[in-house]
């Protein structure tokens, strides 16, 4: 099984939809996730961080179930510049003492007129 | 503040040739990694050093790949001699220490793309 699982995609969605992407997660010890944009040939970008309270952030909403350890990313009235795709992260725990981080595969979304 | 600095953007080289990628870590960052992202994949962590240390390196193949980070600063990773499934982007990334990047994530370089033929 992988360290963290996400849906490959693609999402293709007309702007002003609501979309939501998944990601589970094998390590029930992690502690920290998050959510990354990356851009076609860029670079991971973190979008947000997820609490266990879950967060929100303007248009984007993130969930985190500890006990299904399970991961949300909620886009709510999409637009064209959200076109990218979403990378889930998870603290993969420490190795040497040291935090690491896992990196799911990415679900791609496209936003189109 | 500065970013993640990394060079060459974009290298080509034949198969069994050796290549060598630079970064420059944020300024203070006291970690940093080196990530290989295959197309269509997630990036993969290859080696992780906390100053000039290596913390994890469980996934560097170390026949063929080597990083060094000799002043605690900047680092360089080689690979010799490169094979076809080599081909990826290389990121590194840094953060002010390994438990901050609990908190707060990483902050990635533009990486470098390297294709292998």
């Amino acid at each position: 099984r992988k360290e963290v699982e996400q849906d490959p995609g693609p999402f293709n969605v007309p702007e002003g939809a609501t979309v939501a992407f998944n990601c589970t997660y094998s390590n029930s010890a992690s502690q920290s996730f998050f959510w990354y944009r990356q851009d076609c040939r860029k670079e991971p970008k973190l979008l947000m961080s997820v609490y266990s309270s879950g967060n929100e952030d303007g248009r984007f909403t993130a969930q985190l179930n500890r006990a299904s350890q399970y991961i949300s990313l909620l886009i709510r009235d999409s637009k064209l510049s959200d076109s990218a795709t979403y990378l889930c992260v998870v603290n993969g725990g420490v190795s040497g003492g040291y935090n690491k981080l896992i990196f799911g595969a990415g679900t791609r979304l496209a936003v189109h007129p | 503040e500065a970013g993640v600095a990394q060079s060459p953007r974009y290298k080509i080289i034949e198969k069994r040739q050796s290549v060598a990628f630079w970064c420059n870590p944020i300024s203070g960052h006291a970690t940093l990694y080196w990530y290989q992202q295959i197309l269509g994949q997630g990036p993969k962590l290859l080696i992780q050093f906390q100053n000039n240390g290596v913390v994890d390196d469980s996934q560097l193949p170390k026949d063929r790949f080597s990083a060094e980070r000799l002043k605690g600063v900047d680092s360089t990773l080689k690979i010799q001699p490169a094979k076809l499934e080599d081909s990826a982007v290389y990121l590194c990334a840094s953060s002010p220490g390994a438990d901050t990047s609990h908190n707060y994530g990483y902050t990635f370089g533009s990486g470098t793309r390297l294709t292998v033929v």
